[in-house]
């Protein structure tokens, strides 16, 4: 079936870094791609998305690069701060269906 | 306030015994949808809804079942619950203009024995 691969699983940073996080999909007719901050004991909350006739998003310090031909979208955090310390998911929608990668834990270190 | 709200938010049964989860939402939200999430699995699609009496199959509907009656709800129902759906089960919504960017409800966690 359509899989969603995320990477690193794990990612450490020193505060002030920035950080990035890797998505690939394989439906090549995904065409909206959200990524998700879930931190500790709570709900999973939409940070930014992108969809398929954009290749960049940027807002504040969090921004998102798709390129479609690789079927690949990034997360790119700069001057990480110990509150994006958190688990962060992207996915991959195509229609009414959504598939969502494992998660990257990332930890921003004071 | 605009929310999701999921009930109960923690429950413990035992093999068998059927079970709803509800979920509403007051954001007059056309699309839900239920996800369960597992420890390195992320979050996997079990059902979705597109509107009132439409609903599809996700990645993971066996042993679940889901109505929708009206706008507002989508109960998750477990006929005969089985330790494997030991979970934590989110309900999500998007209204129709928001390509599929989700609300999600606070979480239910599932512990079936």
């Amino acid at each position: 079936g359509e899989n969603v691969e995320q990477h690193p699983s794990t990612l450490s940073v020193q505060e002030g870094d920035s950080a990035v996080i890797k998505c690939t999909y394989s439906d090549s007719a995904s065409n909206y791609f959200p990524w998700y901050k879930q931190e500790l004991g709570k709900r999973p909350q939409l940070i930014i998305d992108i969809r398929s006739n954009v290749g960049e998003k940027k807002d504040q310090r969090i921004a998102v690069t798709l390129n479609k031909t690789a079927k690949h979208f990034s997360l790119h955090i700069t001057e990480t701060q110990p509150e994006d310390s958190a688990v962060y998911f992207c996915a991959a929608s195509r229609g009414f269906k959504t598939i969502f990668g494992a998660g990257t834990r990332l930890f921003v270190k004071a | 306030e605009a929310q999701v709200t999921q009930n109960p938010r923690y429950l413990i049964t035992v093999t068998g015994k059927k079970l709803t989860v509800t979920c509403s939402q007051n954001m007059n939200h056309e699309y839900m949808s239920w996800y369960r999430q597992d420890p390195g699995l992320g979050l996997r699609q079990i059902y979705y809804s597109m509107n009132v009496e439409v609903t599809d199959k996700g990645d993971v509907p066996e042993g679940y079942k889901v109505s929708r009656k009206e706008k507002r709800n989508f109960p998750l129902i477990l006929e005969s619950p089985s330790p494997n759906q030991t979970s934590l089960y989110f309900c999500a919504s998007s209204p129709r203009d928001r390509g599929l960017g989700l609300y999600f409800g606070p979480g239910t966690r599932l512990t079936v024995t």
